[in-house]
């Protein structure tokens, strides 16, 4: 079964750092994008960015750039989104999801549970 | 606020048709491939509808969506109680250089 399987919900300070994961199963990941979508309780979800973990090309939304990293390691067929310093607006859901084909601005199929990232003092 | 506009809020009773709106600009649904998504409370979005009218694998035929100049639109027919759930249109944005989502319409089967 295709699938991603995300880690775990965390709950953090602000100012600390954070890396969670989405590892797929099923398919080959290094021939699919990967994006990440964020999404805060009664919103609609927010796209932080795409990356193709064959040669790891990202690209960011803008909104995101340098608030996040976006990275794949291939070794361990694992998708990372880090941030070096929370806050407390980034509380959130975030969702990985698989890119339906090989271009980057495409649909995403295959979704992860989800992480939920809780940031409070 | 998003640069897509949905409804708020849709309802339709068992066995209707219902169609759920999606408006926007050149600088995303006029120039890009809408994609539509649907989310049940706690669950991950899942893909109804790519590249404007495609519908995504395993998907019914109940579901059908077009796009026209800078609006689009998804169609539910034969609607059923399961179909309550939020919508969601997703098109990428050439002027803010990412994927936008539309604010979301929820779906109420009366």
């Amino acid at each position: 079964e295709v699938q991603l399987v995300q880690s775990g919900a965390e709950v953090k300070k602000p100012g600390e750092s954070l890396k969670i994961s989405c590892q797929p199963y099923g398919y080959d990941f290094s021939n699919y994008w990967i994006g990440w979508v964020r999404q805060t309780p009664g919103k609609g979800p927010e796209w932080l960015g795409v990356i193709y973990p064959g040669d790891s090309d990202t690209r960011y939304n803008p909104s995101f750039q340098g608030q996040v990293t976006i990275s794949a390691d291939k070794s361990i067929r694992t998708a990372l989104l880090q941030w070096r310093r929370l806050k407390a607006s980034d509380t959130a859901i975030y969702y990985c999801a698989r890119g339906i084909s090989g271009h980057p601005l495409d649909a995403y199929d295959i979704w992860g549970q989800g992480t939920m990232v809780t940031v409070s003092s | 606020q998003s640069v897509l506009t949905q409804p708020p809020s849709a309802s339709g009773t068992p066995g209707e048709s219902v169609t759920i709106s999606c408006s926007g600009s050149y600088s995303n649904i006029g120039s890009n491939f809408v994609h539509w998504y649907r989310q049940f409370p706690g669950t991950a979005p899942e893909l109804l509808i790519h590249k404007n009218n495609q519908r995504s694998s395993g998907v019914s035929d109940r579901f059908s969506a077009s796009k026209s100049g800078t609006s689009a639109s998804l169609t539910i027919s034969g609607l059923r109680s399961e179909d309550e759930a939020d919508y969601y249109c997703a098109p990428w944005d050439d002027s803010l250089r990412h994927v936008v989502f539309g604010g979301g319409t929820k779906l109420t089967v009366l």
